[in-house]
């Protein structure tokens, strides 16, 4: 069975611009959740997805924001790109209460 | 909001050796802890988890133990081996599906032969 997988893997961003990405849960899971990695805040919580509603958010402005699609996929969209925005950006799919399974990340770097 | 604190930070041990990293929780209604080895350039990979109504797992080398009481819970890694090293992370979630987790900052492992 495929993994998790996140396009692009890596991304060079302006401060301004805008960005999404994008990520493929594994088949059959229709939770998927999103996580920023950085070196100074570690792995913080963005949002879940489930049946392409938010289920939940962690504390992140509205400059961050998500969606969900009918085969479970999902995309998340950073605008008004700050320098603080690079990350690494990881998603994670799980089947309902069971382990969330993560995918490689997507590195952005924003200029 | 939950707060996941992970001790140590840097922890190097000779191959052979017993590992053992510490985690507390703020939130008492957190019941799902799990933990997460990461590789570089790679995403983390779930090694052990355990829920609130268990007190101890075990799956071979690993093993985890949870103090619901204390709010604290610990990874043990026995007879370490260098393909162990690499960056551990604790976690914490308080709804029913295990998801949006809390983090600890991680605790990297070097094990050395």
């Amino acid at each position: 069975k495929a993994g998790v997988t996140q396009t692009p893997r890596y991304l060079i961003k302006t401060r301004g611009q805008q960005v999404t990405l994008s990520c493929s849960p594994i088949s059959g899971h229709r939770s998927v959740s999103w996580y920023q990695q950085t070196p100074g805040q570690g792995l913080q919580f963005l949002f879940e997805y489930f049946s392409e509603t938010q289920r939940n958010k962690g504390n992140f402005p509205g400059r961050f924001s998500g969606r969900q699609f009918s085969n479970s996929r999902s995309e998340m969209n950073v605008s008004t790109l700050e320098l603080g925005d690079s990350a690494l950006y990881l998603c994670a799919s799980s089947l309902i209460g069971e382990e969330q399974y993560f995918g490689p990340g997507t590195r952005l770097t924003v200029t | 909001g939950e707060n996941v604190e992970q001790h140590p930070s840097t922890l190097s041990v000779q191959e052979g050796d017993s590992a053992v990293i510490k985690c507390t929780y703020s939130d008492s209604a957190s019941n799902y802890f799990p933990w997460y080895k990461q590789e570089l350039g790679k995403g983390p990979q779930l090694i052990i988890d355990i829920r609130s109504n268990v007190g101890e797992k075990k799956d071979q080398r690993i093993a985890v133990t949870l103090n619901k009481t204390a709010k604290h819970f610990s990874l043990h890694i026995t007879e370490t081996q260098p393909e162990d090293s690499a960056v551990y992370f604790c976690a914490a979630s308080h709804n029913q599906a295990g998801t949006a987790l809390i983090f600890g900052k991680g605790t990297t492992l070097s094990v050395s032969s």
